[in-house]
């Protein structure tokens, strides 16, 4: 049973504009936040892992925000360049099944020049 | 520095066959272990994680299972393979549950 959500499940974005999505997890007994890019062909890569409500993170021009009180992250995509294509999938850990590491569908993201 | 190998990179069986798909980890000691798949069309199902050797959680009932017969080794098998049972395959190991998760390449399984 899937307790992540992420929407949208897809999008279409122009190169050179920015856009952002979401991912939703329960918000008790919250450990840690994880979000990944997954692009065609390859393994799944780590871009950021949150554990403090109010964590903001930046790499390069992919940023995030994490809300564990309402049980929320925004991954944020500024200026999107082709090479932004690929599915972004976020997981999370809770303090009651130790060691657990679930992931959402993912957003899958399609920048067109 | 750590490195994960999971194999084969692709499969072909028909049903009813069995299964072994090995995965192991290198550099590193004591990780958690993980086995996730993608159906067509969906993100990544846990299937099977490992906090320590022998210590198996499953998170599907169906016809897999997961072993732990080294520290560094995880290994998922069936003893009868389900068309159900086709899909790409993901192990991935973390140390630390504040750090980042590391994938194998894959292995695309194909049930005929």
């Amino acid at each position: 049973i899937l307790n992540v959500e992420q929407s949208p499940q897809s999008l279409h974005v122009q190169e050179g504009d920015s856009t952002n999505f979401t991912c939703s997890f329960p918000s008790s007994n919250f450990y840690a936040l994880h979000w990944y890019r997954w692009e065609t062909a390859k393994s799944p890569e780590a871009l950021f892992v949150m554990t403090l409500n109010g964590d903001e993170k930046k790499k390069g021009r992919i940023s995030a925000t994490l809300n564990t009180k309402e049980g929320y992250s925004y991954l944020y995509i500024k200026g999107s360049q082709p090479e932004d294509s690929a599915t972004y999938l976020c997981a999370f850990l809770t303090t009651d099944s130790w060691g657990k590491l679930q992931f959402g569908a993912g957003t899958q993201v399609v920048v067109t020049p | 520095s750590q490195t994960i190998h999971q194999w084969p990179a692709t499969l072909v069986q028909p049903v009813g066959s069995p299964l072994s798909l090995e995965c192991t980890v290198e550099g590193t000691s004591n990780p958690n272990l993980y086995w996730y798949r993608q159906a067509a069309g969906r993100g990544l199902q846990l299937l099977f994680y490992s906090v320590g050797i022998g210590q198996i959680s499953s998170e599907v009932p169906q016809n897999l299972s997961a072993s732990r017969p080294q520290d560094r080794q995880f290994i998922l098998s069936s003893k009868k393979l389900l068309l159900s049972d086709s899909g790409f395959y993901l192990c991935a190991w973390i140390w630390g549950l504040n750090t980042e998760a590391f994938f194998g390449q894959g292995t695309r399984l194909t049930v005929v």
